[in-house]
């Protein structure tokens, strides 16, 4: 089946280390996107590539870094330099590149704990 | 920048009632817009979508109604039913723009026995 999978499910931080989530997608497209959900507020993106080997950084980028290698992977490091990690972590794709409007197909979340 | 907000974080409705869940947008250059509908714990899902070419667009017992003069979008839910319960985001692109798309805060729709 084709689709986005992004692991793990649930993640638990200790203070001062770095994590990384997984996003990969099998839908053959070329943009993805990695947005942060807070309890009852809306989605903020955090970074964004629109082909492999480059990416851009989106609303609230401090503290986070991506890389996109192979156009089906985009995982995020949330680093120790993000003073607030709690959160809900989403990975989105869609396509064609850049300007032509299509809807993004979200992966299931990972909710990122600081303990 | 641009925001997408939405009138009502809150809507409780009687199961078999329709439901009509109100966005309102304030970039003049948005030209593409989509409702998602996303249960606790999930990741949003994809409802139905609308180009600013149209006023109104049908889906499965739903309609996205687009009123382009004064930057508002509604999903009207007909004959809402327990499944529906979750929230709705509404969110917005502009053709011009290489950025996805930028999000409402939400609003949690629940249905009522």
């Amino acid at each position: 089946d084709g689709g986005i999978t992004q692991s793990p499910k649930y993640l638990f931080r200790k203070e001062g280390q770095n994590v990384t989530l997984s996003c990969e997608q099998n839908l053959n497209h070329d943009a993805m996107y990695w947005y942060r959900q807070d309890p009852g507020q809306g989605l903020r993106l955090i970074y964004y590539s629109q082909i492999v080997n480059d990416f851009q950084k989106g609303d609230i980028a401090e503290g986070y870094s991506v890389s996109r290698e192979k156009k089906e992977s985009f995982p995020l490091t949330v680093t120790s330099a993000q003073k607030n990690p709690t959160a809900f972590y989403l990975c989105a794709s869609s396509t064609p590149r850049g300007g032509l409007n299509t809807e993004a197909f979200f992966g299931q979340g990972t909710r990122l704990t600081v303990v | 920048g641009e925001s997408v907000g939405l009138h009502l974080p809150t809507l409780s409705v009687q199961e078999g009632d329709n439901s009509i869940i109100n966005c309102a947008y304030s970039n003049s250059a948005s030209d593409y817009f989509i409702w998602y509908k996303q249960e606790s714990g999930k990741g949003p899902q994809f409802i139905i979508d609308i180009r600013s070419n149209m006023d109104k667009r049908q889906g499965q017992r739903v309609t996205v109604l687009l009123n382009k003069t004064v930057k508002h979008l509604s999903l009207q839910i007909a004959a809402t039913q327990p499944g529906d319960s979750a929230v709705y985001f509404c969110a917005e692109k502009s053709s011009g723009s290489a950025r996805q798309l930028t999000f409402g805060s939400g609003t949690q729709l629940t249905v009522l026995p």
